[in-house]
C-alpha cells in the first residue's frame, strides 16, 4: 500500500500567519490526492481534491499543489477557525490511505 | 444537503462482531460509492472499505476475512459487520460518501465504539 508522509507533525503559528503542509507519497499517486481538515469531535472535512481543485465552500485561502510524490497544502492567511488537523488521502491505488496528519496550533 | 448517520451498540466485547449502520438522507445509496472509515482515539484515519449500490465492494486487506459491508436501498442504508473483534477495534467509526474520482465528500459525525468485557 502507499505511505503518505506528512511533516511536520506540529506547526505552531499566529492567525494572519501562512501555513505550509507537506505530504510526501512512497511512491507516484499522479495528482489524485486529497486534503481534508479534522477539527476536536468532528469529521473530516474534505478541502482539496486532485492535488489542487478547491471542494464546494472551500475558502479562497486554502490552496493544494504538487504532483507525483511530492505534494503541499497552504492556507495563505490563517484564520482562528482553521486551527485544526491536516490528513492527505490518496486515490491512486487500493487501499485508500491516509498521512498521519500535521496538527496547526495557535502560538 | 446529504446528510450521514452512524448508529449502533458503543461497546462490543471481544471476539463478537462489531456492527453499524449509516442512514443516508439527501441523496440515494443507488449512486455514488459509501465507505467506512475508521480513527483509534488520538490516532489518524484508516479506510475500512466501500460498497457500491450493485453490491460490490471494496476492502483494507488488513480487515478482509473480518469484514461484511452490505447495502439496503429500499431503507437507504448501508452497513459494517467486524467480526472476532479486539481492543485494537477501538475507535470511532465514520461512514462517508466516496464521490465518482473516490474522494470522501461527506461524512457522518462518527460512532465511537469500545471493544471492552
Amino acid at each position: 500500500e502507499i505511505v503518505l508522509t506528512q511533516s511536520p507533525a506540529t506547526l505552531s503559528l499566529s492567525p494572519g500567519e501562512r501555513a505550509t503542509l507537506s505530504c510526501r507519497a512512497s511512491q507516484s499517486v499522479s495528482n489524485y490526492l486529497a486534503w481534508y481538515q479534522q477539527k476536536p469531535g468532528q469529521a473530516p472535512r474534505l478541502l482539496i481534491y486532485d492535488a489542487s481543485n478547491r471542494a464546494t465552500g472551500i475558502p479562497a485561502r486554502f490552496s493544494g499543489s504538487g504532483s507525483g510524490t511530492d505534494f503541499t497544502l497552504t492556507v495563505s492567511s490563517l484564520e482562528p477557525e482553521d486551527f485544526a488537523v491536516y490528513y492527505c488521502q490518496q486515490r491512486s491505488s487500493w487501499p485508500l490511505t491516509f498521512g498521519q496528519g500535521t496538527k496547526v496550533e495557535i502560538k | 444537503q446529504v446528510q450521514l448517520q452512524e448508529s449502533g451498540p458503543g461497546l462490543v466485547k471481544p471476539s463478537e462482531t462489531l456492527s453499524l449502520t449509516c442512514t443516508v438522507s439527501g441523496d440515494s445509496v443507488s449512486s455514488f460509492y459509501w465507505n467506512w472509515i475508521r480513527q483509534p482515539p488520538g490516532k489518524g484515519l484508516q479506510w475500512i472499505g466501500y460498497i457500491y449500490y450493485s453490491g460490490s465492494t471494496n476492502f483494507n486487506p488488513s480487515l478482509r476475512g473480518r469484514l461484511t459491508i452490505s447495502v439496503d436501498t429500499s431503507k437507504n442504508q448501508f452497513s459494517l459487520n467486524l467480526s472476532s473483534v479486539t481492543a485494537a477495534d477501538t475507535a470511532v467509526y465514520y461512514c462517508a460518501r466516496g464521490n465518482w474520482n473516490y474522494y470522501l465528500d461527506y461524512w457522518g459525525q462518527g460512532a465511537l465504539v469500545t471493544v471492552s468485557s
